[in-house]
């Protein structure tokens, strides 16, 4: 099944706490996104990724790190997690040639 | 002012009603215009896509695109309880990836 998937769904954790949330597409797609989605605000994407070793910054990317070693990987790091960044989290991936973007099923981070 | 604003809701209908949901843009270089529904607990999913002006139907789905006014809708006939759902709006003007979002209007659809 063509799908993108998401790890952990839920998270909790503490100020400063290093943290990881992993995203794969089994659809080879070249293009990744990340996006967080907070109310009354709808989704702002964070970092994007044209193809392996290719990233670039979104609308809200202070706080976060990406990185694509592999086409199928688009991992969302947060060196230093802070409160602000409690949100849901939304991967995606696209192939160039079309417009279609299939999202994540989302993880859910809370900063205490 | 948003780039994109969209009227949150929460909207309710009885089924089988006709549904109306509407953005409204400032970006006049905005050329890609898209619908997406996203069901509680999960990611959204593309509903429509319009390029530029213009009409788009689907089914039960017809998207509208008015330039001039900065204005774009999605109509839902016929409603259904399946329909319930949130409608996020999105817009572009260099690619169809690089997208503003609308908020999201929460729509039920009752039985």
């Amino acid at each position: 099944e063509a799908q993108v998937t998401q790890n952990p769904r839920y998270l909790i954790t503490v100020t400063g706490k290093k943290l990881t949330v992993t995203c794969s597409q089994n659809m080879n797609h070249e293009y990744m996104s990340w996006y967080r989605q907070d109310p009354g605000l709808g989704l702002r994407q964070i970092y994007y990724s044209m193809n392996v070793e290719v990233t670039d910054k979104g609308d809200v990317p202070e706080g976060y790190k990406v990185s694509r070693k592999e086409k199928r990987n688009f991992p969302l790091i947060l060196e230093s997690p802070s409160p602000n960044q409690t949100s849901l989290y939304f991967c995606a991936s696209s192939s160039l040639s079309e417009e279609t973007q299939y999202f994540g099923p989302g993880t859910r981070l809370l900063v205490l | 002012q948003k780039e994109v604003e969209q009227d949150p809701g929460p909207l309710s209908v009885p089924e089988g009603a006709i549904v109306s949901l509407n953005c409204t843009y400032s970006n006049s270089a905005f050329q890609y215009f898209m619908w997406y529904r996203q069901y509680s607990r999960k990611g959204p999913e593309l509903l429509m896509y319009t390029y530029s002006s213009g009409n788009k139907e689907d089914g039960r789905f017809t998207a509208q695109v008015d330039k001039s006014s900065k204005y774009i809708s999605l109509f839902i006939r016929d409603s259904q309880p399946s329909d319930s759902a949130t409608y996020l709006c999105a817009m572009s003007s260099g690619s169809a990836r690089q997208l503003t979002f609308g908020s999201g209007t929460q729509l039920t659809v009752l039985p």
